[in-house]
């Protein structure tokens, strides 16, 4: 129930497309939705994050689409750059004051090809 | 400002040595976590150190232990190393309540 099912595993798009990543969770006690990019020899750096009393949020080319009742949450990133290439994770915590920890998705490797 | 800083870089033990791992937090940030970056498994919650206290574990053994100093570093140790410990440990820190939540760049432990 700790879990947060995240796909593709891999994704390549071309410059200027739209790359689109899914995550799934199954506790409904999650209030928290972040999602991290990694690039390589680096740690992951938080991206974007939502809570669920909202249903998009939207930051420069970054949008997060939330659905509550079907507990599933994606990263669109428009207009997408070859800087863009790298590891993203989606994640869900669910509250601080019960000891929380970010439980995190499997990982998207993209790659935008210029 | 200074983020969150690891030591070593990368470090190679051989199977049934002891490692040891350290984190500098973000200044004044009090509460670190650790996390296990294998590959192809994502990352994988190991510890939460806040005020010097442990608060939460992840499904890891006891010979992954840790502990967080006066000053709010940490030191993750793992002892009897085995071959699949072998990952990137990243350590991350924040203020209460998970605000300023930060990663570091990680130490990649090998063990032979």
């Amino acid at each position: 129930q700790q879990q947060v099912k995240q796909s593709p595993q891999s994704l390549i798009v071309q410059k200027g497309g739209i790359s689109i990543i899914n995550c799934a969770y199954e506790n409904t006690a999650f209030d928290y939705f972040p999602w991290y990019q990694q690039f390589p020899g680096k740690g992951p750096a938080l991206l974007i994050a939502i809570r669920p009393d909202v249903s998009e949020k939207k930051e420069g080319r970054f949008t997060i689409s939330f659905n509550k009742s079907a507990k599933q949450f994606s990263l669109h990133i428009m207009d997408s750059q070859p800087g863009d290439s790298a590891t993203y994770f989606c994640a869900a915590s669910m509250g601080w004051t019960s000891g929380s920890r970010l439980t995190f998705g499997e990982g998207t490797q993209l790659t935008v090809n210029p | 400002e200074a983020g969150v800083t690891q030591s070593p870089t990368h470090l190679i033990k051989t199977r049934g040595q002891q490692a040891t791992l350290r984190c500098s937090p973000i200044s004044g940030h009090t509460s670190v976590y650790w996390y296990q970056q294998a590959l192809g498994l994502g990352l994988q919650f190991l510890l939460w150190y806040d005020e010097g206290e442990e608060r939460n574990r992840g499904n890891f053994p006891p010979r992954f232990s840790g502990r967080q100093f006066p000053n709010y570093s940490s030191e993750l140790n793992v002892n009897a190393l085995e071959l699949e410990d072998s990952a990137l440990y990243l350590c991350a820190s924040s203020f209460w309540q998970g605000v300023g939540y930060t990663f570091g760049s990680g130490t990649r432990l090998t063990v032979v």
